[in-house]
């Protein structure tokens, strides 16, 4: 296990809905990395949050947000749900400097469907 | 590209034999490479990591090897044990950004 947790674990919205994903980084990280797994693919980055700052995006839509908390956990937040949307999404957390970052380490996902 | 190519999407094995699953990127600017290992249901899980600096590594039955030059890395897993049954991913991190590309996954069946 990697101390990272996710919540929920599934998730069921309907189209044009909004979505909050809550991520807790391992104890003595300080960076939250988000990435989208689509069905049968490799993880996609969404983007990076570096001590409460975003730090490098994806080609994902500005519907696409989030925020980092003094804590470190991190939370994703996806606006105008399509149905494309359906995926897991898994967070990373990892320690080091805006630039170079160590190892990342994931959390189980959340497994969201957009019907 | 940004992302990683990654061969072959499929691999089935006898128990105890080798497994070797190839990446290959373009990005000169890669420094770091780490490999994971996803089952199902769950968040891909590192099983071993290599620096641009280095040309292989080992950890027990799990190396891996890279090559700057031709801009491929790769997995070998000796003495495979069902267990070993997973979706395993690459990826490659570009020096100085730390967004992380990976590759579409190798799904190792081992049969006993």
């Amino acid at each position: 296990e990697t101390g990272v947790t996710q919540s929920p674990t599934h998730l069921i919205k309907t189209r044009g809905q909004q979505v909050t994903l809550r991520c807790s980084s391992q104890s003595g990280h300080n960076t939250v990395s988000w990435y989208q797994q689509a069905l049968g693919q490799g993880p996609q980055f969404i983007f990076q949050y570096y001590r409460e700052e975003e730090n490098g995006r994806g080609n994902f839509p500005p519907r696409f947000s989030g925020l980092q908390f003094p804590n470190y956990s991190s939370e994703l937040n996806v606006n105008a749900l399509e149905l494309d949307d359906s995926a897991l999404y898994l967070c990373a957390s990892s320690r080091g400097g805006a630039q170079e970052q160590e190892t990342q380490y994931f959390g189980p996902g959340t497994r969201l469907l957009v019907l | 590209g940004e992302n990683v190519e990654q061969h072959p999407s499929t691999l089935s094995v006898q128990e105890g034999d080798s497994a070797v699953i190839k990446c290959t990127y373009s990005d000169s600017a890669s420094n770091y490479f780490p490999w994971y290992k996803q089952e199902l249901g769950k968040g891909p899980q590192l099983i071993i990591d290599i620096r641009s600096n280095v040309g292989e590594k080992k950890d027990q039955r799990i190396a891996v090897t890279l090559n700057k030059t031709a801009k491929h890395f790769s997995l070998h897993i000796t003495e495979t044990q069902p267990e070993d049954s997973a979706v395993y991913f690459c990826a490659r991190r570009v020096y100085n950004f730390n967004k992380f590309y990976f590759g579409s996954g190798t799904k190792l069946n081992v049969k006993p």
